[in-house]
């Protein structure tokens, strides 16, 4: 296991498709995030889950989006009706549940651009 | 909320040199968690240190190390001897103790001159 995956690495759109990215997490990480970086800016927070449970969810995560990981390992990421606000570079992440262990490893991240 | 501040847009150095990156943060808790990540271009985010609110030892990693300083919420990441493949956008990160997400400074891209 050489690290998080996400694919794909780039994705090109029209505006008002619906797109999907899918991050496979350190396998044996319980712990998955996902983050949304924007150009010259720092990454922010979009959701988390532990387990199959999504336990957060950051405002920024509108209705369009929506996170699921249904039996506890990949994750997906679904964007519906994509606008040209949404590209971005969709980063994911995993760490360990483990006290003191919960620091977070990243994926290449998921590059979109919304025509 | 917590907001993490990275007053240094970009920052340039010798290579061989030592330099110093800036980051305060804001937050009400006591038990948290600073990062420094570094993000060569095009390629994937990846841990440089971290530190445990609690610990008042600063974290070293070899020619990296940290200046935590608690009360004055200042966190600065000092790298010695610095190296052609330093280069790239470092993130300072806050994370309080539990599961929540990371929360990223604006980043500061560091330079290093030949």
């Amino acid at each position: 296991d050489t690290g998080v995956s996400q694919d794909p690495r780039h994705k090109i759109t029209k505006r008002g498709q619906n797109v999907t990215f899918r991050c496979d997490p350190i396998s044996e990480h319980n712990r998955l995030y996902w983050y949304r970086q924007t150009l010259g800016q720092g990454p922010e927070f979009l959701t988390y889950f532990q387990n199959e449970a999504q336990l957060e969810k950051s405002r920024l995560l509108s209705d369009r989006f929506s996170a699921e990981r249904p039996k506890g390992s990949f994750s997906t990421l679904e964007i519906q009706r994509t606008e040209q606000g949404d590209s971005a570079m969709y980063l994911c992440a995993s760490s360990s549940s483990d006290y003191h262990q919960e620091t977070q490893y990243f994926g290449p991240g998921t590059r979109l651009l919304v025509l | 909320a917590q907001t993490v501040t990275q007053s240094q847009p970009e920052m340039s150095v010798q290579e061989a040199e030592t330099v110093t990156l800036s980051c305060t943060y804001d937050t009400s808790e006591s038990d948290y968690y600073l990062f420094w990540y570094k993000q060569p271009p095009s390629r994937q985010m990846i841990l440089v240190i971290r530190q445990e609110a609690y610990k008042q030892q600063n974290a070293t990693e070899n020619r990296f190390s940290v200046n935590f300083q608690k009360a004055a919420k200042s966190f600065s990441l000092k790298i010695s001897d610095s190296q052609l493949g330093d280069a790239a956008m470092y993130f300072c990160a806050y994370r309080r103790g539990g599961a929540d997400g990371l929360t990223f400074g604006k980043g500061t891209h560091l330079i290093i001159q030949p």
